[in-house]
């Protein structure tokens, strides 16, 4: 069965370092998600891409996190210096993101990478 | 603005059967889905609804009615693996997915 792939699993890094998370979305899927998820809530969407161009990113704060998906397969996401508020799962997600199903449009989750700033 | 409640925390208990109801108001419909995320996991699909009416999916069966902006997920036979959080997203006008913050669900034998 296809599955979302993202690596690390877990992150642990000091505020004001860099991180990055990669994500590889289920092949064929169009749509790529980037959310954030603070325990206890519902994901909250960073960005999302439609093949290589962004859809939406009024979530995302720019100043410190930035995401890319060059060749509209695999994307990454960095953040730049973190902070202690980053402390979060970052979850990618896919969905085929094309034709009329638009409404049906089902997401498919990767395993979520766990970071934690100190 | 957009909003979908859902109760934070339910306990139920092991064989039995339990209702997880979410309301929502949003931007234009077009579609809700479940969701089922174990502790620590990411979140898998469960069910997804756009007219009106019971969709049953073994154990799991998922309500919708549109005029009262209310959907629920109902689990049968509950096994100790169902302690999960059950998260209600709603896809608005602009097919952008609207998510609740989960109800925790805690199975007790």
């Amino acid at each position: 069965e296809a599955e979302v792939a993202q690596s690390p699993r877990y992150k642990i890094t000091e505020k004001s370092q860099a991180v990055a998370f990669w994500c590889d979305p289920i092949s064929g899927h169009a749509t790529l998600y980037w959310y954030r998820q603070i325990l206890g809530q519902g994901p909250e969407l960073l960005v999302q891409f439609q093949d290589e161009s962004v859809v939406d990113d009024s979530q995302l704060p720019k100043d410190r996190f930035s995401a890319e998906r060059l060749k509209g397969v695999d994307s990454t996401l960095k953040i730049q210096p973190a902070e202690l508020g980053d402390s979060a799962m970052y979850l990618c997600a896919s969905s085929l993101g094309q034709g009329e199903g638009l409404a049906t449009d089902t997401q498919y989750f990767g395993p979520g990478t766990r970071l934690t700033v100190l | 603005g957009q909003n979908i409640d859902q109760p934070t925390e339910m306990t139920a208990t092991e064989g039995a059967i339990v209702q997880i109801n979410c309301t929502y108001q949003t931007s234009g419909f077009n579609g809700l889905f479940w969701y089922q995320q174990h502790a620590g996991e990411a979140p898998t699909f469960l069910s997804y609804n756009v007219l009106d009416g019971l969709e049953e999916k073994g154990r799991f069966s998922s309500f919708l009615s549109r005029s009262k902006g209310y959907s629920y997920l109902l689990l049968k036979e509950l096994q100790m693996k169902d302690s999960a959080s059950y998260l209600c997203a709603v896809r608005d006008s602009n097919y952008q997915l609207i998510w609740g913050a989960g109800t925790k669900l805690i199975i007790k034998p």
